[in-house]
């Protein structure tokens, strides 16, 4: 079946450091990749996203390149801010009718001013 | 429209209640799915719905959950004989199209707590 295995957090980190979130999957045929963000008590919002191999997605100063060779979607931002902290997921749809999503477990990430 | 809509945002229930989510889509959107999120875990498909029909279940669904969507618009998530187990976010989202993927909203979820 499908998976998504994510670096294990916390992360915390200092204003504009760099941000590196590991990402990798399985799954049958050629998925589709996601980044979502959730902020304290707010819904799921979908950061960016990726739909074949060597695809970059890219938003809000966050990108992540589809590594069909290596199974890996790692998120990476130059220079975070406090406002970047949130719980981020990396999600895969691996196509069919329904769309729907399989999440990695989250990696809480807090930026220290 | 203010987005997706999930009511009540935290229910607080003892064992062996029913309870009764409600999940506002995007009026436009003919696609709305289930998710539920336990601590430390990512979300995980419970149940989704076009328009009105009911297309798939997952596992994670057993005889206690039931799911409608009466005339295609809003949802409804109840759950029977809670259990302690049950204790977790209930995340609704809606699309307009499987291929719109920017279209997949989420509400903010309903947290229920079993004691």
């Amino acid at each position: 079946g499908n998976s998504v295995t994510q670096m294990e957090g916390p992360v915390t980190l200092s204003e504009e450091a760099f941000l590196t979130i590991n990402c990798t999957y399985t799954a049958t045929g050629y998925p589709s990749l996601f980044w979502y963000v959730q902020y304290p008590g707010e819904g799921l919002q979908l950061l960016l996203k990726a739909t074949k191999a060597d695809d970059k997605g890219s938003n809000k100063g966050f990108e992540a390149t589809y590594r069909k060779e290596t199974t890996s979607f790692h998120l990476e931002k130059g220079s975070v801010q406090v406002s970047d902290s949130a719980v981020y997921f990396c999600a895969l749809n691996s196509g069919g009718s329904n769309y729907k999503l399989t999440f990695g477990k989250g990696t809480l990430l807090t930026v220290n001013p | 429209d203010t987005g997706v809509s999930q009511n009540p945002r935290h229910k607080i229930t003892k064992r062996g209640q029913n309870v009764t989510f409600r999940c506002d889509p995007i009026s436009e959107h003919n696609r709305l799915y289930w998710y539920r999120q336990t601590l430390g875990q990512g979300p995980e498909f419970l149940t989704y719905f076009q328009n009105e029909a009911q297309l798939e279940k997952s596992r994670l669904l057993s005889d206690r959950f039931s799911a409608e969507r009466p005339k295609g618009s809003f949802s409804t998530l109840e759950i029977q004989r809670t259990e302690q187990g049950d204790s977790a976010m209930y995340l609704c989202a809606s699309s307009p199209d499987p291929r719109d993927h920017y279209g997949y909203t989420f509400g903010s979820g309903t947290r229920l707590t079993v004691v």
